[in-house]
């Protein structure tokens, strides 16, 4: 069964510093992966997805993330942290079958200190 | 990207009172889900659709309803809303291909009173 483990449920850093964001999954087939962001007192926004193309995916606001097989993970990061960058960042794995549901993490709250 | 979107966006209401979320989008996106998100942030489908006259129940239990009469428009009804049913309400749709990428609206903040 499909599944996902956002490591750290709140994650804090200084402005400047690099954004690292662990997700971890589980999936039965090859999977797609996402990463959303959600600003307070909005909906999600996709920040970037997996689809078995390149292992080095590049989102938006400078965001990436790398696909590694051999450790069922998908990491945020981001080399330079801005204060805009405080929300909160979900991790999501594509289900199995023709529904293709999302499997959602629990989300990690970021907050940038100045 | 998906235009998707939902009123009201805030609402607070009394114990009792039917309710009805809009949802629509214009992208003609035959795929559309509810998530209901707590206050600790996660997410959860309380109700999907694949289309036209398909409605399904999600992952959560719930006790709204949905309908889906036109593919652009997927409202959420809570007959006699409670306490309980306090939270943030989410509306996404997913466009067809090979990876189904899934756009949110702004999300309904309903407080019941």
């Amino acid at each position: 069964a499909q599944s996902v483990t956002q490591l750290g449920s709140h994650v804090s850093v200084s402005e400047g510093a690099l954004v690292l964001l662990r997700c971890n999954y589980s999936s039965s087939v090859p999977p797609y992966l996402f990463w959303y962001v959600q600003y307070p007192n909005q909906g999600l926004q996709l920040l970037l997805k997996y689809t078995s193309a390149a292992t080095l995916v590049k989102g938006i606001n400078g965001f990436e993330a790398e696909f590694k097989k051999s450790e069922t993970s998908f990491h945020l990061t981001k080399p330079s942290a801005h204060m805009s960058d405080a929300a909160e960042y979900f991790c999501a794995v594509s289900g199995p079958g023709n529904n293709r549901k999302l499997i959602w993490g629990l989300g990690t709250s970021l907050a940038v200190n100045p | 990207e998906a235009d998707i979107y939902q009123t009201p966006r805030y609402l607070v209401i009394g114990t009792g009172k039917k309710i009805t979320l809009e949802c629509s989008q214009t992208m003609g996106h035959d795929k559309m889900y509810w998530y209901q998100q707590d206050p600790g942030m996660e997410l959860h489908l309380i109700h999907y659709s694949y289309g036209v006259n398909s409605t399904e129940k999600g992952d959560l239990s719930s006790e709204s309803t949905v309908s889906r009469i036109r593919t652009e428009h997927f409202p959420l009804t809570l007959e006699s809303a409670r306490p309980s049913h306090t939270s943030q309400y989410l509306c996404a749709s997913s466009d067809p291909g090979r990876v189904e990428t899934q756009y949110f609206g702004p999300g309904t903040r309903l407080l019941v009173l």
